[in-house]
């Protein structure tokens, strides 16, 4: 079955840049979509068609991808940022995978 | 301002059906893929299936031919039911709004449903 690859953690300091990449066998082929989930809580759509921010969702989100990789990026973390991030791939041969799932640290 | 709302029996015996449906609220359902998304504790995001608007509709491999979506246009509603479910199964249950390749725009609060004899 098609999986999506993420690292399992990142950490890093307020005010630095947290990277969190996201890798699939024909990723390239396909837009990728990031949501962060916070506990107790629904996700939400941070970036969408690998490089979108929908409306509300801070500018230090941004998202990237190159080759069979994608990546969200995160400038300037905050506290309020430590979440889990998972990316979604959509394509027409995927059935809408998602990745396990990144925690994000922020201290 | 578009709403989700999942609703259904939160404990399901083993081998029976799980029945959820999930009510559309402020907004259209057209021209959108109607989502099921669960979560089991302490775990990832799976994707189980979606009902475009029109009635096609899509599932996980993974499940084995136990999942069906299906819509209710006329109601703004949407429905999960998985069958034959084990404690496997027992998970929050998420109904979403999809767009293609720009994601799940809009998602449900979630349910807990746990599979449990």
């Amino acid at each position: 079955s098609y999986e999506l690859t993420q690292p399992p953690s990142v950490s890093v300091s307020p005010g630095q840049t947290a990277t969190i990449s996201c890798s699939g066998d024909t990723l390239g082929d396909e837009f990728a979509c990031w949501y962060q989930q916070k506990p107790g809580q629904s996700p939400v759509l941070v970036i969408y068609h690998d490089d979108r921010r929908p409306s509300g969702i801070p500018e230090r989100f941004s998202g990237s991808s190159s080759g069979n990789t994608a990546t969200l990026t995160i400038t300037g973390a905050q506290a309020v940022d430590e979440a889990d991030y998972y990316c979604q791939a959509w394509g027409s041969g995927t059935p809408w995978v998602f990745g396990g799932g990144t925690k994000l640290t922020v201290l | 301002q578009v709403q989700l709302q999942e609703s259904g029996p939160g404990l399901v015996k083993p081998s029976e059906t799980l029945s959820l449906t999930c009510n559309i609220s402020g907004g259209s359902i057209s021209n959108f893929y109607w989502s099921w998304i669960r979560q089991s504790p302490g775990k990832g995001l799976e994707y189980i299936g979606y009902v475009y608007y029109t009635g096609s509709t899509s599932q996980n491999p993974s499940l084995n031919n136990r999942v069906t979506v299906s819509v209710d246009r006329s109601k703004n509603q949407f429905f999960l039911k998985l069958k034959s479910v084990t404690a496997a199964d027992t998970a929050v249950y998420y109904c979403a709004r999809g767009r293609g390749h720009s994601g799940y725009d809009y998602w449900g609060q979630g349910i807990l449903v746990t599979v449990f004899s």
